[in-house]
């Protein structure tokens, strides 16, 4: 158990339509990564949150957003969903002090499909 | 950009040693991930180098060459548990992340 939740587990909802996934990070952990993972993509970057500040942007679609909230905990809004947006969505937290900054742990991961 | 290139697939054989290649593009880059992940699992970080040279934490080392764009990851007296996905990473100096495709290594008895 790496520390970082993530729900819900799996998410079944119809294309066209808006879904939430929340991620809480390990305790004390300010940055916040969301990753997309599918078969013919492969791991993607989305997006990084620092403290509640986006720190780095990769491969994120218009139709995406996230946020950080004074908490920490973080959420990934998908919305107008198509077909390809099928697949596990996952997000990790690392450290704070710049010696373990880059060291991340991933949670379980929220499987989406989108029918 | 920076693509990252690694091998598909690699066998080896439980107690050997094997080490699974990595080249990127070096324009703005700043350090090097290298994480493991199961089949059905979420990926586990193992390294980070930013530095050249080679770091080791136990069984795994991971090596990097900035000049060269190119880092290995290192596995000894190889497990069957080992029998994984190893996925490369690159990021660069805006924080972004750019992944390969995985190198997914079979160990055999």
């Amino acid at each position: 158990d790496s520390g970082v939740t993530q729900t819900p587990k799996h998410l079944i909802t119809a294309t066209g339509q808006r879904v939430t996934l929340r991620c809480s990070p390990r305790s004390g952990d300010l940055s916040v990564y969301w990753y997309q993972q599918s078969l013919d993509q492969g791991l993607q970057f989305l997006i990084q949150y620092y403290n509640g500040e986006e720190r780095a942007k990769g491969n994120i679609l218009e139709r995406f957003s996230a946020q950080q909230f004074p908490d920490l905990h973080s959420e990934l809004n998908l919305s107008s969903l198509e077909l390809g947006d099928s697949a596990l969505y996952f997000c990790a937290s690392s450290p704070s002090h710049f010696t373990s900054y880059n060291e991340q742990f991933f949670g379980p991961g929220t499987r989406l499909t989108v029918l | 950009g920076q693509n990252i290139d690694q091998p598909t697939e690699m066998t080896a054989t439980e107690g050997a040693i094997v080490q699974i290649n990595c080249t990127y593009q070096t324009s703005g880059f700043n350090g090097l991930f290298w994480y493991q992940q199961h089949a059905g699992e979420a990926p586990t970080f193992l390294s980070y180098n930013v530095l050249d040279g080679l770091e080791e934490k136990g069984r795994f080392s991971s090596f990097l060459s900035r000049s060269k764009g190119y880092s290995y990851l290192l596995l000894k007296e190889l497990q069957m548990k080992d029998s994984a996905s190893y996925l490369c990473a690159s990021r660069n100096r805006d924080d972004k992340i750019i992944f390969g495709k995985g190198t997914r290594l079979h160990i055999l008895p």
